[in-house]
């Protein structure tokens, strides 16, 4: 059972578009991270939010947490080749923790 | 280490023989995740340690899957009489803690190929 949904699944735009990428599951999460992975790598923390209708700010990229802690968005300003790659949201429980259960996955792929 | 160090890289095995893949987690680090990805995909959670406890194994697929984390830090995931749907890249992650709001820090994964 895949609990966090994302879309789109692929996504090719073109260098200086604006883009979003939506996360979403009918469950409750404590926090929900965002990870970027590159061909060969693990994935890489972008960032966490905690609080439900929080919004952080990592320069181009614009990430928000749903009001009821079921959804997030990441949304990319004047997308450059190097914000290729595959984004990943994943949710955690909470209570003490354990697993993080990750979404789909959107492939971007950002061309000049 | 720096990192999560995982090996092999890369696995190339027949159907049906055993294989052990690696995870060295960053030192201090009591917490220590598997995961399994295929191309392109989100990560399917396997098994998880955390320090003493019991690990929770509830996503292992099968009984072929195992896994062991020895001294609270190195592990191993070995998959018994490997099938052709076991190919995939096999990721480990440790973290200090509760995922709630830390991080994981991913290796780089081990590329299973069943022929």
């Amino acid at each position: 059972t895949q609990l966090l949904e994302q879309s789109p699944q692929f996504l090719s735009i073109q260098e200086g578009e604006n883009l979003t990428v939506y996360c979403n599951s009918s469950s409750v999460f404590s926090s929900l991270q965002w990870y970027r992975q590159e061909p060969g790598e693990g994935p890489v923390l972008l960032v966490t939010v905690v609080t439900g209708g929080e919004v952080k700010k990592l320069k181009r990229l614009t990430f928000q947490f749903g009001d009821a802690r079921k959804d997030s968005s990441l949304h990319i300003t004047a997308a450059q080749p190097g914000d290729t790659g595959l984004y990943l949201c994943a949710g955690a429980r909470g209570g003490g923790g354990n697993k993080l259960t990750f979404g789909t996955g959107t492939q971007l792929k950002v061309e000049l | 280490g720096a990192g999560v160090s995982q090996s092999p890289s890369n696995k190339v095995t027949e159907k049906g023989k055993d294989v052990e893949l690696r995870c060295d987690p960053i030192s201090g680090h009591t917490a220590l995740y598997w995961y399994r990805q295929s191309l392109g995909q989100g990560l399917e959670f396997l098994i998880y340690f955390q320090g003493n406890s019991a690990p929770d194994k509830s996503g292992l697929p099968s009984d072929r899957f195992s896994a062991e984390r020895t001294g609270g830090s190195v592990s191993t995931l070995t998959i018994q009489r490997t099938q052709q749907e076991d190919s995939a890249v096999y990721l480990c992650a440790s973290s200090l803690g509760s995922v709630d709001t830390g991080e994981l820090f991913f290796g780089e994964g081990s590329r299973l190929t069943v022929l």
